[in-house]
């Protein structure tokens, strides 16, 4: 994309194991918000992270945010079937890097 | 709580033709956002607006329209629907312009050109 890449991947694993996803961008940025979306739905804000932040927590999700190599991480601890979804980042309101990652998590 | 609500949520259309697609939000937030989404890619800002009656663009405008008619509406205009206009539209809204408020999300709609 224009603003950056995410490493787009498609995630299918077990319910209860952990999963990191990354986010990759080459605009300089001190915020990284991380939005699900599920199937047919519009995406909904999990998690902003800024970058005096180093990594921030959410009930069973924990963001990471590392500006010297440009690069964000988003992690689950025990998935959920119905944490199945698409996950993005973005810069701000106005960009969202990349194409997602496509998570499954199988019951 | 509050709902963003898109209409049609599926909108067929015929290649050539003018299109437009609506939008209404009861969060009665300051900024509104139409964003495309073609299948399995990430979203695209089309154009967004900080209050009624301003128009900003985004980086996709090309090809479209849009007015900010009122506080809580914002309505994209599809000026001449292409083979390749197929995707998924979503509108959005946010308390602020601020770049970094939290975005809420209609479920988008659908368009298919034929």
């Amino acid at each position: 994309s224009q603003w950056g890449e995410e490493n787009l991947q498609a995630l299918s694993i077990q319910e209860g194991e952990d999963v990191t996803m990354n986010c990759s961008y080459k605009t300089y940025t001190t915020v990284v918000q991380w939005y699900r979306q599920k199937s047919g739905k519009g995406p909904a804000q999990l998690i902003l992270i800024r970058s005096n932040e180093r990594e921030k927590r959410s009930g069973r999700l924990r963001a990471t945010l590392d500006t010297s190599s440009q690069s964000s991480s988003l992690s689950i601890t025990g998935t959920l079937a119905t944490d199945t979804a698409v996950y993005f980042c973005a810069k701000n309101n106005r960009i969202f890097f990349g194409d997602g990652t496509q998570l499954v998590v199988k019951p | 709580g509050g709902i963003i609500t898109q209409t049609p949520k599926f909108l067929i259309g015929q290649e050539g033709q003018k299109l437009t697609l609506k939008c209404q939000q009861n969060f009665n937030h300051d900024t509104m956002y139409w964003y495309r989404q073609d299948s399995g890619k990430g979203l695209r800002l089309i154009y967004y607006s900080i209050t009624e009656n301003d128009l900003q663009k985004g980086d996709l405008s090309e090809g479209y329209d849009a007015s900010r008619e009122k506080k809580s509406s914002f309505s994209l205009t599809v000026t001449s629907a292409q083979k390749n206009e197929m995707a998924v539209f979503l509108c959005a809204s946010s308390i602020t312009g601020a770049n970094t408020g939290q975005l809420y999300f209609g479920e988008g709609s659908k368009l298919t050109v034929l």
